[in-house]
This record gives structure tokens, sequence and C-alpha cells, in this order.
């Protein structure tokens, strides 16, 4: 099947630093990625939807200038954690949608990033 | 009120039995279903997908899908404690591609 791959799986911080995290398609192309993030024991809150070549989607609630979404190409989506504090601290999650339509919506989850921010 | 309702659990079943697990939603456009699976500290996994009423089953799995009754479930027949994680319901709506994911219910199977 179709494999999203995310990197850092894990990272740690210093409060006020950027952290840079990359999702990518690896054998399909990813027309929309979609951006999650997951506190302890929570379920998964999307925070944006990005779309190849155009402007990202927020959510209501998740400061567009705090994280930053680029998707400028059909396999490569990155989240920017800018000035990063400890509440950032979270698992944030990719999911890629291919172009093929249909009904489904996105199928494919990356695996993770864990970020720490002492 | 929350899009995707669940029970948090944990929902404890011997090795063997069946699991029930069910998840109510609040959006009457929403038009497909999702079950996820995700092991602590994993990012979820997807089990299977429904959007006709009824019944769709895949090995030992089952998802059932009444509109009406706006619920969803998922059946897990020989329960192994492999199955052991917390069940994602998601939905997704017409004219949204994003998923709206219920809070999880988590499933022990006890050896």
């Amino acid at each position: 099947g179709a494999v999203v791959s995310q990197h850092p799986s894990r990272v740690i911080c210093k409060s006020g630093t950027s952290v840079k995290i990359e999702c990518r398609s690896l054998d399909f192309q990813a027309t929309t990625m979609f951006w999650y993030r997951q506190f302890p024991k929570q379920s998964l809150m999307l925070m944006a939807t990005s779309n190849e070549g155009s402007k990202a989607t927020y959510e209501q609630g998740v400061e567009k200038d705090k994280f930053l979404i680029n998707h400028a190409s059909l396999t490569l989506s990155t989240l920017t954690v800018t000035s990063a504090h400890p509440e950032d601290s979270s698992f944030y999650i990719c999911s890629a949608r291919g172009g093929w339509g249909g009904i489904t919506g996105e199928l494919f989850f990356g695996e993770g990033s864990r970020l720490t921010v002492l | 009120q929350k899009e995707v309702e669940q029970n948090s659990g944990p929902l404890s079943v011997p090795e063997g039995a069946i699991a029930s697990l069910n998840c109510t939603y609040s959006d009457r456009g929403s038009q497909s279903f999702f079950w996820y699976r995700q092991y602590s500290g994993k990012s979820p996994e997807l089990i299977m997908f429904i959007y006709s009423n009824g019944d769709k089953e895949d090995g030992r799995f089952t998802a059932q899908l009444n509109k009406a009754s706006q619920y969803v479930s998922l059946l897990i027949r020989d329960s192994q404690p492999s199955d052991s994680a917390t069940y994602l319901c998601a939905a997704a709506a017409a004219g949204r591609r994003a998923l709206t994911f219920g809070s999880g219910t988590r499933l022990q199977v006890q050896p």
C-alpha cells in the first residue's frame, strides 16, 4: 500500500527555537496533506489542510504564524513550529491523500513526530 | 457536543471473545466512516471503512453502519492480546476532505 514517511520521529528542543517536520508520500502524489496534533490520551485534532501549490487552510484556533505549513511539491509537506514553547509539546501526525479522489478521504498516516520542548 | 463520540473505555474482553466498539456522530452530512487502530506512541493505522448502511466484513473485523441512528460500530471476533490498542472512529463529511476523529476507545484483551 501507499506509504507516508514522516521525519523526524522524535525531536527535543529548547524553548524559543523552531522545529521543522517533514511529511513525504513515497509512492504516490499527494495533492492534499493534513496535519494533526495529538496530546496524551486525547484524539487527533486537525490543525490544517495543506494543498500543493497553495496556502494551507488552518482550523479555528490554530495560529498560522506559529505553525508554518509548506506544500511545495506533490510529495512533500513541511510543518514548522516557530518559537516553540513547552505547551507545543505533542505528537504531530501528517496524513496524505492521493489525487485519485473517491469517497474514502485520506487513508495514509505518517509515523508521527513527537516534539518535546524543554 | 463532540461531532464523533466514543466511550473512552477501557473495554476489557477475554481472549477469543468478541469485542464490540461503538461510535456515534452528529453530522448527518457525514458520508463515510473509518476505524483506525492506534498503539501507544504510534500513529493510527486504518482497519476498514464503510459508507453504506449495513455490515461490512473483513477477516475478523465487521463494521456496521446505521445512518438513521447515526451509529457506527466495529466488531472484532476471536479477540487476541495483540488487538489491545485504542480504536479511533472517524467520519468524513461531504465537501470536507479531512476526517473528524472520536476520542478513541481503549481495548484490552486479557490472555
